[in-house]
């Protein structure tokens, strides 16, 4: 257990359709970032909250977002959905706004089918 | 353009062939290389941070150096449990910080 949840570990929805992904940093952790991770993509950047605020953001499509609430967990909505949205969702946490000596603990990933 | 380039793209090796992986970085900034081990279904296990040119970082069967343009992660004599794909990763500083992680190279190790 890496201590950062995600949740669901799964998720199977139907084109059009809006999704909302859920994620807890690990402990102390005051970042947040969101990677989509598909086969011929490999993972890509998608977005930072950093103590509630925006810090970074990356190839993050207008019918995604995001945010960080104040006890510091963070969702990512994904709207207006298409077959190729279907991917493996990560989260991971840090302790500052950047990667330090421990890099990024990620989690287990929510796995999203769109049909 | 900052670029992150993993090979080989896959890679099997018996049991106990030790190997390197590479990982070329054309980047401006560097502030630090992170390497990373990911199973199937699994997100990615931190497994080294380095920081300049000549530094090494070891564990266990594992050990990854840094030259100006590319880390290289070695596996000595490496064990079935060693099959993952492992991810490299740069953080540059171009204004704001970018994390830009690598395709990663399949290792599947037979007994």
């Amino acid at each position: 257990d890496s201590g950062v949840t995600q949740t669901p570990k799964h998720l199977i929805t139907a084109t059009g359709q809006r999704v909302t992904l859920r994620c807890s940093p690990r402990s102390g952790d005051l970042s947040v970032y969101w990677y989509q991770q598909s086969l011929d993509q490999g993972l890509q950047f998608l977005i930072q909250y950093y103590n509630g605020e925006e810090r970074a953001k990356g190839n993050i499509l207008e019918r995604f977002s995001a945010q960080q609430f104040p006890d510091l967990h963070s969702e990512l909505n994904l709207s207006s959905l298409e077959l190729g949205d279907s991917a493996l969702y990560f989260c991971a946490s840090s302790v500052l706004s950047q990667a330090a000596n421990y890099g990024y603990t990620f989690g287990s990933g929510t796995r999203l089918t769109v049909v | 353009e900052d670029q992150v380039t993993q090979s080989p793209e896959a890679l099997r090796l018996q049991e106990g062939e030790s190997s390197s992986l590479n990982c070329s970085y054309t980047v401006s900034g560097l502030r630090g290389l992170f390497w990373y081990r990911q199973d199937p279904g699994k997100g990615p296990e931190f497994l080294f941070t380095l920081y300049s040119a000549g530094e090494e970082k070891e564990k266990e069967r594992l050990k990854a150096t840094l030259t100006k343009k590319e880390s290289f992660l070695h596996i000595t004599a490496p064990k079935p449990e060693d099959s993952a794909t492992y991810l490299c990763a740069v953080q540059v500083v171009s204004g704001t910080y970018k994390y830009i992680f690598g395709t990663g190279t399949r290792l599947k190790v037979l007994a």
